[in-house]
């Protein structure tokens, strides 16, 4: 029963460079999100995905794109890293109709 | 604008003692609410959650209170103990709403002292 898998757990990525975020469920939920976690700041909600095929902007977008490549899948890419980027990055779903969300275990991602 | 306001952002209880974290919210739409107990290094995790059709809601030492009336509801942690050391966060959510139907306090950090 793996919930909400992903991967990788850590990652070094120098300014510029680019890479994704993958993220999985096998709960057969509809939405799923992205959130980034800084100290004191909580968890910011950066995009989500209300269903299979639709995509929308959190609030804080800026320097992330998405995919939501099945019902299984969404991923968080970031093309050009920026030291402001550094943080802990949670996926997280949520069944239709469901109120609570089920978290993954994050990615701690460091921009240097 | 914050849709859930969450205090404090830090608590030191000494151990055995109640630990009380305080959720305001302004949408009315909202009709479940969730906290999250988070542990260092890993992802939050459902702990308890209330609707607000109930004013409390107990799972062994954690308790809910719920005012709807005020838009206020809190998390109580009696009996604290050492292993209650983590950050919580409460939330709010309803039904699709888009971004704003998962809504999420800033969190607190709770330190039970031996």
């Amino acid at each position: 029963n793996a919930g909400v898998t992903q991967t990788p757990k850590f990652q070094v990525l120098k300014t510029g460079q680019s890479m994704t975020l993958q993220c999985a469920q096998d709960m057969n939920h509809n939405s799923m999100y992205w959130y980034r976690q800084d100290p004191g700041m909580g968890l910011r909600l950066i995009y989500y995905s209300a269903s299979e095929g639709t995509t929308d902007k959190g609030e804080v977008p800026n320097g992330y794109n998405v995919s939501r490549l099945n019902k299984r899948e969404f991923s968080l890419r970031l093309e050009s890293a920026a030291p402001s980027q550094t943080s802990v990055y949670f996926c997280a779903s949520r069944r239709q109709g469901g109120r609570g969300a089920f978290f993954g275990q994050g990615t701690r991602l460091t921009v240097v | 604008q914050q849709q859930v306001k969450q205090s404090p952002q830090s608590l030191i209880v000494q151990k055995g003692g109640i630990s009380i974290i305080n959720c305001a919210y302004e949408n009315t739409a909202f009709d479940y609410f969730p906290w999250y107990q988070q542990f260092p290094g890993k992802g939050p995790a459902l702990l308890i959650a209330i609707r607000p059709d109930v004013s409390e809601k107990k799972e062994g030492r954690f308790t809910i209170s719920f005012n709807k009336s005020a838009k206020q509801f809190s998390l109580h942690i009696m009996d604290s103990q050492p292993g209650d050391s983590a950050t919580y966060f409460c939330a709010a959510s309803f039904e699709g709403g888009g971004a704003d139907g998962l809504t999420f306090g800033k969190g607190t950090h709770l330190i039970i002292q031996p």
